[in-house]
Order: structure tokens, then sequence, then C-alpha cells
């Protein structure tokens, strides 16, 4: 059926080293692609979404870049530093029946080693 | 201005028992949803509910979860005859669904801990 798939499940990055997220989606009407960090024992949060009429979006130290016809998006973090060890979730909207909803990937642990 | 809130906090229940988790949206938010998330896991659907549409209760895991959203606003997610591996984080999240600008921002509340003993 319809999906999201994430890589990696996790990583570990030396800080002020860069992480790259990678996801892939199966429906092609996805047309919004998010992106939540949740911190230990905390909900998740929006940090940056991209929509599907631009390639590339930033914010910061954080951008996050769409490849529709290869069906995927990244997220991408430079110059790492130890507050930004969380899970990270990707998600789009996937048709579910007659609705569609955002689907989330199933999470990246990012480590931040100092 | 306020967010998505969730009572209660924290849950612990004996096995069998029923449990009622609550959920308060964004104001104007139409559209509602139920994740569980376990320990170290992703987000698990539940159940989905947008605006007086039929609910997507397609990720309801058994009949012994149903969820309810009284008058466009508040639900209700509701595990009868609670079994350990409920156990969980449950976690609601409101959005300001438009489908003219197919918006579909999710705002997540704190969750409620449900622990079965």
């Amino acid at each position: 059926g319809e999906n999201v798939e994430q890589h990696p499940s996790t990583l570990s990055v030396q800080e002020g080293d860069s992480a790259v997220i990678k996801c892939t989606y199966s429906d092609s009407a996805s047309n919004y692609f998010p992106w939540y960090k949740q911190e230990l024992g905390k909900r998740p949060q929006l940090i940056i979404d991209i929509r599907s009429n631009v390639g590339e979006k930033k914010d910061q130290r954080i951008a996050v870049t769409l490849n529709k016809t290869a069906k995927h998006f990244s997220l991408h973090i430079t110059e790492t530093q130890p507050e930004d060890s969380a899970v990270y979730f990707c998600a789009a909207p996937i048709s579910s029946g007659s609705a569609r909803q955002l689907t989330f990937g199933s999470g990246t642990q990012l480590t931040v080693l100092p | 201005g306020a967010g998505v809130s969730q009572s209660p906090s924290n849950k612990v229940t004996e096995k069998g028992k029923d449990v009622e988790l609550r959920c308060d949206p964004i104001s104007g938010h139409t559209a509602l949803y139920w994740y569980r998330q376990s320990l170290g896991q992703g987000l698990e659907f539940l159940i989905y509910f947008q605006g007086n549409s039929a609910p997507d209760k397609s990720g309801l895991p058994s009949d012994r979860f149903s969820a309810e959203r009284t008058g466009g606003s508040v639900s209700t997610l509701t595990i009868q005859r609670t079994q350990q591996e409920d156990s969980a984080v449950y976690l609601c999240a409101s959005s300001p669904r438009d489908r003219a600008r197919f918006s579909y921002e999710q705002y997540f509340g704190p969750g409620t801990r449900l622990t079965v003993t």
C-alpha cells in the first residue's frame, strides 16, 4: 500500500558535522512534506516543511530538499550541535480511502557526539 | 495561543479496566488525529476525524479501541478491557486542514502515558 519510508533508523555524527535523513514516498499526488523533531519525553514538533512547488527550503542550519520525480525528500542539518539530538520524523499526505492524511516515517534517532 | 491539550498526562490502570483519554484540539482546527507511540517506536496512526465526515478508523488495533469527537472539538479515546500491550504514550494532534491550501500541518499535544499493570 501507500507509505513513507525513512532511513537511516539511527545516525550518529560528531558535533559540527552535517546530518542527512532521507524519506521516500509512494503517492505521486503528495504535495506537502513536513519534518518533525521529538526530543526525549516530549511531543513531536514541526521544524520545517516544504510544498511540492519548490525544490529546496532553508531555515538557518536546517534545510529540506524535494525530488518529486524520484519521490524522495531529505532533511539536512549543518553544523550539528548536541541539542540537535532527537528523533526526527518525516511525513507525507497519503491517500487513505477517500481521504488523504499525513503518514509518518518510522523515525531516525540522531545522536550528536560532543 | 493555547495549543493542543491532553488529559490525564499519566494514567496507571489495572489489566481489564476501561480507560478514557481526552484531547482538546486547537480552536478552529477541523482535523483531529490519535496516535500511539510505544517506547522508542514511531507514531502508529489510530483514528482520524475531519469535520463532520465519518472518521477513518482504519488504524484502531482492535474492537476494544474506540473514539468520539463531540461537537467537532473535544475527542475521547476509549480503551476497554485494557491489556499490558496497550501500555504506550497516546498522542493527539489537530490540524487546520484547509482544502484550498492543502495545509496538513499537525500540532501535537503532550500525550497521555498509559501504563497497564
